[in-house]
């Protein structure tokens, strides 16, 4: 298995919901990563988890709250959120103690309204 | 903060021909990787090629070639026989040994029928 997998692959939420993005892997990697991309953008960099534990976080404001819960496992909980914040939401991941390369899921499609 | 940068919004080719899409960086580490990933128009980010910078050769998949240089930090990437599928984004990427993984500005690159 060597599928990074994030559902929903779209999501629409108004700015007052709480809302949840889910990154799953199973292939042993230690380090996941949430990216921002906009339109004909690259993707900019929010959060990376190493061994489950928190260890970037690129000054991402609180309405975004990323969870590492397993191995396994990235969530990124989202809460009162702004119509900029409407974006194309990439998860991946890579061996952490093997630094290749990271692989990435298809991505959330997310709108704010 | 490493930057990326890839100077070349846009870039054409004709089908079979080759084409070079140019990336530089900055760091002062001196153990990274750099790599070439591609997404198309369904958004899935692909790996093209990987180069680690402890190796002086040039990295080699298929039609996908590197000319590394380490002392410029430049890093580009040739497509030989250009083929339709070949259309997509191209982002140059940078990852040091925490795990920071960073993207180009991307080069979008048509290859013309």
């Amino acid at each position: 298995d060597t599928e990074v997998t994030q559902t929903p692959k779209h999501l629409v939420m108004g700015m007052t919901n709480k809302k949840s993005l889910k990154c799953e892997q199973h292939m042993g990697h230690r380090a996941m990563y949430w990216y921002k991309q906009k339109a004909k953008k690259p993707p900019e960099l929010m959060f990376v988890y190493s061994y489950e534990k928190l260890s970037i976080n690129e000054s991402v404001p609180s309405r975004f709250s990323p969870e590492c819960p397993n191995s396994s496992l990235l969530n990124l909980h989202l809460h009162a959120l702004q119509p900029e914040d409407s974006a194309l939401y990439l998860c991946a991941s890579s061996p952490r103690e093997a630094n290749t390369e990271a692989f990435f899921g298809q991505g959330t499609r997310l709108t704010v309204v | 903060a490493q930057t990326v940068t890839q100077s070349q919004p846009e870039m054409s080719v004709q089908e079979a021909e080759t084409v070079t899409l140019s990336c530089t960086y900055d760091t002062s580490e001196n153990n990274y990787y750099l790599f070439w990933y591609k997404q198309p128009p369904s958004r899935q980010m692909i790996l093209v090629i990987r180069q680690e910078a402890y190796k002086q050769q040039n990295a080699t998949e298929n039609r996908f070639s590197v000319n590394f240089q380490k002392a410029a930090k430049s890093f580009s990437l040739k497509i030989s026989d250009s083929q339709l599928g070949d259309t997509a984004m191209y982002f140059c990427a940078f990852m040091n040994t925490g795990n920071q993984f960073y993207f180009g500005t991307g080069t979008s690159l048509t290859v013309i029928p």
